[in-house]
């Protein structure tokens, strides 16, 4: 069965430094999508794309992180500088395409577990 | 803006017991809900979905209904088993596009 792939799948970084996590969608899914989950809480959408193009990215701290998709197949999350809070884990989904609708339902990766010392 | 709030934030039980979980959500204005389970330190698992016109959904051991317009849903766990311990997130979709909202998650314990 086709998965969504993530690495690495734990991550520890000093503040300050930078850190990247890589995403593989499932193939022939256009819309890939980047949550922060905080220990305790439920995923936030940070950043969705549609192909390679950002759709939504109202919740992504621009001055720290950037995301990017650049032949519409996988995708980089980067985080410069990374900060304490930033601990958390990083999941990904991708769904089929975009808009409302049963082709849209989202399948999730592993994440990767993010931890600031 | 959507908010979703899961209650009880825990939960433990006996194994063998019929248990429900609860999510409400403040605007009614929904295109589908989600149930989703997590392992500790793993993504995420879909276990049901309703769209808005329907009441409820069963897969196996699992039932969720949903009551839009008084912003509810439910999942029912009969027969709990040790293997259904996890987290327990529901997250509903709205009208305008793709975006889920979730709760924060019930974590479920079941002791045997």
């Amino acid at each position: 069965e086709a998965e969504v792939a993530q690495s690495p799948r734990y991550k520890i970084t000093e503040k300050s430094q930078a850190v990247a996590f890589w995403c593989d969608p499932i193939s022939g899914h256009a819309t890939l999508y980047w949550y922060r989950q905080i220990l305790g809480q439920g995923p936030e959408l940070l950043v969705q794309f549609q192909d390679e193009s950002v759709v939504d990215d109202s919740q992504l701290p621009k001055d720290r992180f950037s995301a990017e998709r650049l032949k519409g197949v996988d995708s980089t999350l980067k985080i410069q500088p990374a900060e304490l809070g930033d601990s958390a884990m990083y999941l990904c989904a991708s769904s089929l395409e975009l808009g409302v609708g049963a082709k849209n339902i989202q399948y999730f990766g592993a994440g990767t577990r993010l931890s600031v010392l | 803006k959507q908010e979703v709030t899961q209650i009880p934030a825990a939960l433990s039980v006996p194994e063998g017991e019929n248990l429900v979980l609860n999510c409400s959500f403040t605007d009614s204005a929904i295109y589908n809900l989600q149930w989703f389970r997590q392992d500790p330190g793993k993504g995420l698992t879909s276990l049901l979905l309703i769209q808005s016109s329907q009441r409820e959904q069963t897969s196996g051991r699992l039932n969720a209904s949903l009551d839009k317009s008084s912003g509810r849903s439910t999942l029912y766990i009969a027969a709990s088993q040790p293997g259904d311990s996890a987290t327990y997130l529901c997250a509903v979709r709205g009208l305008g596009g793709n975006k889920l909202v979730f709760g924060a998650g019930t974590i479920l314990r079941v002791k045997s």
